[in-house]
């Protein structure tokens, strides 16, 4: 079993649509981070969090510690939000990354 | 653009072969990861260097060695290369660390390498 599991896998939605992709992680964690990987293959980081709840314009993350859960909710969604959306854990006090699968998702107009 | 520079781009090579991936962090950065990306294993972490020395270590082949040079750009060697390493090879760095273990990771562009 992953030690960290996103769910979608597979995400369709039609432009302006609320979505959430879900994190859980089985290990302890001192920091929980939202990337998203574009199709030409690049990274970026989207949000850092160790507690609570972060916002970038119409991206939020939230992360409930003792649930061991994180989501990533897009509002208003649109094309350009298309992408792979990859959940990782700084696991125990370590500084690498483990990663969830990703979940792939597709705005259509 | 995040700052960190990969060369090359795309890597195309033959079994057996021996190859050196390159990675320059952003300004300041004395933080260097080297991630592997591959289709049936997704991301793995392969190795972590800060300011010139090794400080943890993945899921790294013995075949496959790195090193962080003084002026902190960082190199990943490859060698006896097998089909199986075809992947998409991220560098990251980050801030130096004060107080805490982790700080936001900036990744490279990646370098593709297909193996034949």
């Amino acid at each position: 079993k992953n030690e960290v599991e996103q769910s979608p896998q597979n995400l369709t939605a039609q432009e302006g649509e609320f979505i959430t992709i879900n994190c859980s992680y089985s290990v302890g964690i001192s920091a929980l981070h939202w990337l998203q990987q574009h199709p030409g293959g690049g990274i970026v980081s989207l949000f850092m969090l160790s507690s609570g709840k972060k916002k970038h314009g119409r991206l939020i993350a939230t992360i409930n510690i003792q649930e061991k859960h994180s989501s990533l909710h897009i509002t208003a969604s649109h094309p350009r939000d298309s992408a792979v959306y990859i959940c990782a854990v700084n696991p125990g006090t370590a500084s690498k990354l483990t990663f969830g699968t990703g979940t792939r998702l597709q705005v259509t107009l | 653009d995040s700052g960190v520079t990969q060369t090359p781009k795309h890597l195309i090579t033959a079994t057996g072969q021996r190859v050196t991936l390159r990675c320059s962090p952003r300004s300041g950065d004395l933080s260097v990861y080297w991630y592997q990306q591959s289709l049936d294993q997704g991301l793995q972490f392969l190795i972590q260097y800060y300011n010139g020395e090794e400080r943890a270590k993945g899921n790294i082949l013995e075949r496959f060695s790195a090193q962080q040079f003084p002026d902190l750009h960082s190199e990943l060697n490859l060698s006896s290369l097998e089909l199986g390493d075809s992947a998409l090879y991220f560098c990251a760095s980050s801030e130096p660390l004060s107080g805490s273990s982790y700080n936001e990771q900036f990744f490279g562009p990646g370098t593709r390498l297909t193996v034949l």
